[in-house]
């Protein structure tokens, strides 16, 4: 069975800094993973994937993650934090799920980014 | 644009009501899901469906139903509401193995 692990549910940064949100997955198959934002009352957008191919991937905002198969980690950042980033990052990792002909996704806990002007 | 769309965005209802939590979807996807998110615990899956009229068991399904008679439109219902479904409840639409189209989310509350 899949998992996923984000380290810090609560991540301070300052405007200017660099950010990075942590996540590590468990899969029996190399999976695909997501990276997705949710600002307040709101629903949850796509920042970025993995699928196959190039393992540093680029997604909207400024934001990128690399898939590191050796440390089954795909973190996020961004060279540069704006207040904007404020809101909560969610990962997560999608497979195949045996005999049913779908495919299960699996989200971390979440962390939720501070930006300290 | 896929459009992933939730009935109503609060609810409040009394302990004992059933109620209806009501998701379409635009683009024919196949798959659709329904999650709850509490703070600290993060999404977490209730009830999923792979085609019209199937559904799946996720983590959290006691207390919960669901409906898809037609491939664009899935349901959960709360048989009798209680207190700690008190919660928000996030829709979410794929095909295959592509990224997930969320809805706005419903912010239920029972009393």
């Amino acid at each position: 069975a899949q998992s996923v692990t984000q380290l810090g549910s609560h991540v301070s940064v300052s405007e200017g800094a660099l950010v990075l949100l942590r996540c590590n997955y468990s899969s029996s198959v190399p999976p695909y993973l997501f990276w997705y934002v949710q600002y307040p009352n709101q629903g949850l957008q796509l920042l970025l994937k993995y699928t196959t191919g190039a393992t540093l991937v680029k997604g909207i905002n400024g934001f990128e993650a690399e898939f590191k198969k050796s440390e089954t980690s795909f973190h996020l950042t961004k060279p540069s934090a704006h207040m904007s980033d404020a809101a909560e990052y969610f990962c997560a990792v999608s497979e195949a799920l045996a005999g049913a002909g779908s495919y299960q996704l699996t989200f971390g806990k979440g962390t939720k980014l501070s930006v300290i002007p | 644009d896929v459009k992933v769309t939730q009935s109503s965005r609060y609810l409040v209802k009394r302990t004992g009501e059933k109620v209806f939590l009501e998701c379409v979807q635009d683009m024919d996807h196949e798959n659709m899901f329904w999650y709850r998110q509490d703070p600290g615990l993060g999404l977490r899956l209730i009830y999923f469906s792979y085609d019209v009229k199937m559904k799946e068991k996720g983590d959290i399904p006691e207390g919960y139903s669901v409906s898809r008679e037609k491939k664009e439109r899935f349901s959960l219902i709360l048989e009798s509401a209680s207190t700690n479904q008190t919660s928000m409840y996030l829709c979410a639409s794929r095909d295959s193995n592509t990224e997930a189209f969320f809805g706005q989310g419903t912010r239920l509350t029972v009393v």
